[in-house]
């Protein structure tokens, strides 16, 4: 039992680019969550997914585009990369509305 | 607006000596107020969930409490490996969690 995975752990980008992080749970949750952290400014919900074919926007979402692949994978899309993306992102999961999110390990992104 | 504010943003301790880390929230309609612990290079790793006002847990050297404005993580004769950076959240009106910026904690032997 992995819990939340993501890939690529780091990845470095140029101002243009294009590429998706990848982000998988094994706990047959409902619910999936993109976050990105950046330093003195906590945790932000770029994106969520409440269930299996449902996607809305978090606090964040310009730039960024997702897909709900299944229950399992829930990915994350920056079409033109640019340099105030770069950031650590970090996918969760859980269960039910109130149940506790659980977190991957985090992707680490810089955009040059 | 929900809101969650941190305090202090960092915090030296010497191993035993006990503090409290605040975590002060506004939200309508309290689902859940959570913490969470991060290492560096880690993703949060899930602590507690309190859900009422004079509501309490404890797991080793934690414990946390709830009124209706704040919370408080008490640390009792930390260790150096308590050191991290300690995450306060409260659920959203979108089911989401609503982060502060956290408390870093270090504790020196």
């Amino acid at each position: 039992n992995a819990g939340v995975t993501q890939t690529p752990k780091f990845q470095v980008l140029k101002t243009g680019q294009s590429m998706t992080l990848q982000c998988a749970q094994d706990m047959n949750h409902n619910s999936m969550y993109w976050y990105r952290q950046d330093p003195g400014m906590g945790l932000r919900l770029i994106y969520y997914s409440a269930s299996e074919g449902t996607t809305d926007k978090g606090e964040v979402p310009n730039g960024y585009n997702v897909s709900r692949l299944n229950k399992r994978e829930f990915s994350l899309r920056l079409e033109s990369a640019a340099p105030s993306q770069t950031s650590v992102y970090f996918c969760a999961s859980r269960q039910g509305p109130e149940e506790t999110q659980y977190f991957g390990p985090g992707t680490r992104l810089l955009v040059l | 607006e929900d809101q969650v504010t941190q305090s202090p943003e960092a915090l030296r301790l010497q191993e035993g000596e006990s503090s409290s880390l605040n975590c002060s929230y506004t939200v309508s309609g309290l689902r859940g107020l959570f913490w969470y612990r991060q290492d560096p290079g880690k993703g949060p790793e899930f602590l507690f969930t309190l859900y009422s006002a004079g509501e309490e847990k404890e797991k080793e050297r934690l414990k946390a409490t709830l009124t209706k404005k704040e919370s408080f993580l008490h640390i009792t004769a930390p260790k150096p490996e308590d050191s991290a950076t300690y995450l306060c959240a409260v659920r959203g009106s979108q089911g989401n969690l609503i982060f502060g910026k956290g408390t870093k904690l270090s504790v020196k032997p």
